[in-house]
C-alpha cells in the first residue's frame, strides 16, 4: 500500500520567513496530493491540493510542487505570519474515473504532520 | 450549510467497556470516511463508506471495531471492548464523489 513520509517533524521560523514542509511518497499510482491545516482544537482543513498533471498550484502565500519522477511533494509558504502556526499534513490519494471505480480509491494516506510555530 | 459533525467530541472509558462513536456527514455526500490519530502520529484510514456500503474497510485494526451507515446517513463505530491502544482521536470526513474531504472536529478517547 501507500506510504507517505513528511518532514521535517517540526518546523520553527520569525514571522516573514518561508516554510517548507516536504514528502514522499511510494505508490506511482496516487494522483491526487492534497494539504491540511490543523489549528489547535480545530479539525483539519484543506488548505491546498494538486493533481499528478500538475506540476505547480499556486494560492496567495502558499504553493505546492509535485515532482512525479521523484515521487515527491512540498508545501511553500511565503512571508509567514503568527496565525500560520498549526500543524500541517501532507497525503496522497487515489482518484478513479467513475468507469474504473475498485474496491479501494479516495482514502487518503496521510504523512505525520509538521508542527510549524511562526514566532512574531 | 453545516460541516461535519461528530459525537461526542470526548469520551473516556475503562478498558472492556463499548464506545460507539457517531458523525453526521456533510448532508448530500455519499461518500464517508473514518480515520484515526493515535498519540501524536499521522492520521491513519479506517474505512470508507459509499452510501451505505462499505467499499473499503482494510484500515480497521481488528474485529473490535463496527461500522455502519445505516441508510446512507449518518454512521457510527463502535468499539468492543475498548482496549488501551484504542486512545486516539477519531475523525470522520466527507465528500461529494471524489471531491475534497470534509473533516469533522473529531472525538477524543481516552481508554484507561
Amino acid at each position: 500500500g501507500e506510504n507517505v513520509e513528511q518532514h521535517p517533524s517540526t518546523l520553527s521560523v520569525q514571522e516573514g520567513d518561508s516554510a517548507v514542509i516536504k514528502c514522499t511518497y511510494s505508490d506511482s499510482a496516487s494522483n491526487y496530493f492534497p494539504w491540511y491545516k490543523q489549528e489547535l482544537g480545530k479539525r483539519p482543513q484543506l488548505i491546498i491540493d494538486i493533481r499528478s498533471n500538475v506540476g505547480e498550484k499556486k494560492d496567495q502565500r502558499i504553493a505546492v510542487t509535485l515532482n512525479k519522477t521523484a515521487k515527491h511533494f512540498s508545501l511553500h509558504i511565503t512571508e509567514t505570519q503568527p496565525e500560520d502556526s498549526a500543524v500541517y499534513f501532507c497525503a496522497a490519494s487515489l482518484r478513479l474515473p467513475p468507469w474504473a471505480l475498485g474496491t479501494s480509491y479516495g482514502k487518503l494516506t496521510f504523512g505525520q504532520g509538521t508542527i510549524l510555530t511562526v514566532h512574531p | 450549510e453545516a460541516g461535519v459533525t461528530q459525537f461526542p467530541s470526548h469520551s473516556v472509558i475503562e478498558k472492556g467497556q463499548t464506545v460507539t462513536l457517531r458523525c453526521d456527514p456533510i448532508s448530500g455526500h455519499d461518500n464517508l470516511y473514518w480515520y484515526r490519530r493515535v498519540m501524536g502520529k499521522e492520521i491513519k484510514f479506517l474505512l470508507h463508506f459509499v452510501k451505505e456500503s462499505k467499499q473499503d474497510e482494510s484500515g480497521m485494526p481488528n474485529n473490535r471495531f463496527l461500522a455502519e451507515r445505516t441508510g446512507g446517513t449518518y454512521s457510527t463505530l463502535k468499539v468492543q471492548p475498548a482496549e488501551l491502544e484504542d486512545s486516539g482521536v477519531y475523525f470522520c470526513a466527507s465528500s461529494q464523489d471524489q471531491g475534497t474531504q470534509y473533516f469533522g472536529p473529531g472525538t477524543r478517547l481516552l481508554v484507561l
